[in-house]
């Protein structure tokens, strides 16, 4: 079976410009989870997604980053325009049963 | 005060002895609790779930959870230097349905 798969791995940009990352989830997962983790520290939610419903997106700095969900599978998160702050590992998971199987992540970098 | 709190170590251990891991939780209502390992610059990945109070065993990893005192362990017993790595407790908390991690605690196993 296979895993969470992210892309990409690795992403410099500079500073105002934009980004994404995607996301495709283990099959018959329903739930989706955004994360972002910075160096030293656990994984902080941004977005939760029930199926294409996100149910939980309290945590998402919506004034630059978005994400979405369409027909329930993949997902696709963005930050536009990124700032300095934004370097981190973008991690996205789905779940079974609240157990989370996490991608391998997206390292972001902002210069 | 955080939703799930973690000494962030490091904890160093000789090789062989038992590590213990601690984690701290807010939400009272709070009913499935894992953890998680994360070597450097990986993803975490899921080592122990636990959903009732007691121990539970999985070969040299036993999670131990008290839900009166809000707390929840690992133990590694006979640690090997492969454990070293960082342990992430992670909660599903009650009131919101939603899976919040701690900061994570830094085993390193001494030869």
């Amino acid at each position: 079976e296979a895993g969470v798969v992210q892309s990409p791995r690795y992403k410099i940009i500079e500073k105002k410009q934009p980004v994404a990352f995607w996301c495709n989830p283990i099959s018959g997962h329903n739930t989706l989870y955004w994360y972002r983790q910075n160096l030293g520290q656990g994984p902080e939610l941004l977005i939760r997604y029930e199926n294409e419903e996100a149910v939980d997106d309290s945590q998402l700095p919506k004034d630059r980053f978005s994400a979405e969900r369409l027909k329930g599978v993949d997902s696709t998160l963005k930050i536009q325009p990124a700032e300095l702050g934004d370097s981190a590992v973008y991690l996205c998971a789905s779940s079974l049963q609240g157990e989370l199987f996490f991608g391998e992540g997206s390292r972001l970098t902002v210069l | 005060q955080k939703e799930v709190e973690q000494n962030s170590g490091p904890l160093s251990v000789p090789e062989g002895a038992i590590a213990s891991l601690n984690c701290t939780y807010s939400d009272r209502g709070s009913q499935s609790f894992f953890w998680y390992r994360q070597y450097s610059g990986k993803s975490p990945e899921l080592i122990m779930s636990i959903y009732s109070n007691g121990d539970k065993e999985d070969g040299r990893f036993t999670a131990q959870l008290n839900k009166a005192s809000q707390y929840v362990s690992l133990l590694i017993r006979d640690s090997q230097p492969s454990d070293s790595a960082t342990y992430l407790c992670a909660v599903i908390l009650g009131s919101a349905s939603k899976i919040i991690f701690g900061s994570g605690t830094r085993l390193s196993i001494r030869p």
